[in-house]
């Protein structure tokens, strides 16, 4: 079973442009999150998806964040337009009931 | 609201030493607490987990107990291995039936020199 699949692995891009990150979840799993670790600090949830809807957006930073999740397959993380603190890696996560299974990570670096 | 702290690193111990690394919470209610583990070039791994006072998780010969008098959960091994090296993160749920966000620690790093 292939596990929690993420694109890029990394990405490099200016200040003031958009970048769309993308996350393919373990098969079945209805459950989707994104996190974010940024400068060597702690990881911090930005969002969870219950199939294609959002259940909890509390710890989206701001409105150049915009998550989606497709028909409650796939989803992707845009961030328009990006900024230096943005920087940082962003985890998905899946799970079916309870362990949630993380993904390699898309490093992101903003410069 | 929820708060993990976790012992800063970066820690470096020789093979075959004893490893603690400590992990303080705050949280309402009961929570769930969990260690996640980061090996290079990987993503984050379940390695184990307590989802009530003063049981103890334990997988691959590391062991943390959720200890709710002091509100801890720090995880312990007696004999580290050059495997052993990689980003240790402490972490916690509201929920014991799962599906909820997690708050994590800032994580340890973790080398191991033979």
């Amino acid at each position: 079973e292939a596990g929690v699949t993420q694109f890029p692995s990394h990405s490099v891009i200016e200040k003031g442009q958009t970048v769309t990150l993308r996350c393919d979840p373990i098969s079945g799993h209805d459950n989707l999150y994104w996190y974010r670790r940024v400068m060597g600090k702690e990881i911090k949830f930005l969002l969870h998806f219950v199939k294609e809807s959002k259940q909890d957006e509390s710890g989206m930073p701001n409105n150049r964040f915009l998550a989606e999740r497709t028909g409650g397959t796939y989803s992707t993380l845009k961030v328009q337009p990006a900024e230096l603190e943005d920087s940082g890696v962003y985890f998905c996560a899946s799970s079916h009931h309870y362990e949630q299974y993380f993904g390699p990570g898309t490093r992101l670096t903003v410069t | 609201g929820n708060s993990v702290t976790q012992m800063e690193g970066p820690v470096t111990l020789s093979e075959e030493a004893f490893l603690t690394i400590n992990c303080t919470y705050t949280a309402t209610g009961y929570p769930s607490l969990f260690w996640y583990v980061q090996y290079p070039g990987e993503g984050l791994q379940l390695l184990l987990k307590a989802t009530k006072a003063d049981d103890k998780g334990s997988n691959k010969g590391f062991e943390a107990t959720y200890r709710k008098e002091t509100t801890s959960f720090h995880l312990e091994k007696g004999s580290v291995q050059v495997s052993d090296s990689a980003v240790y993160f402490c972490a916690l749920s509201s929920s014991n039936f799962g599906n909820e966000k997690l708050t994590f620690g800032t994580g340890t790093r973790l080398t191991i020199i033979p």
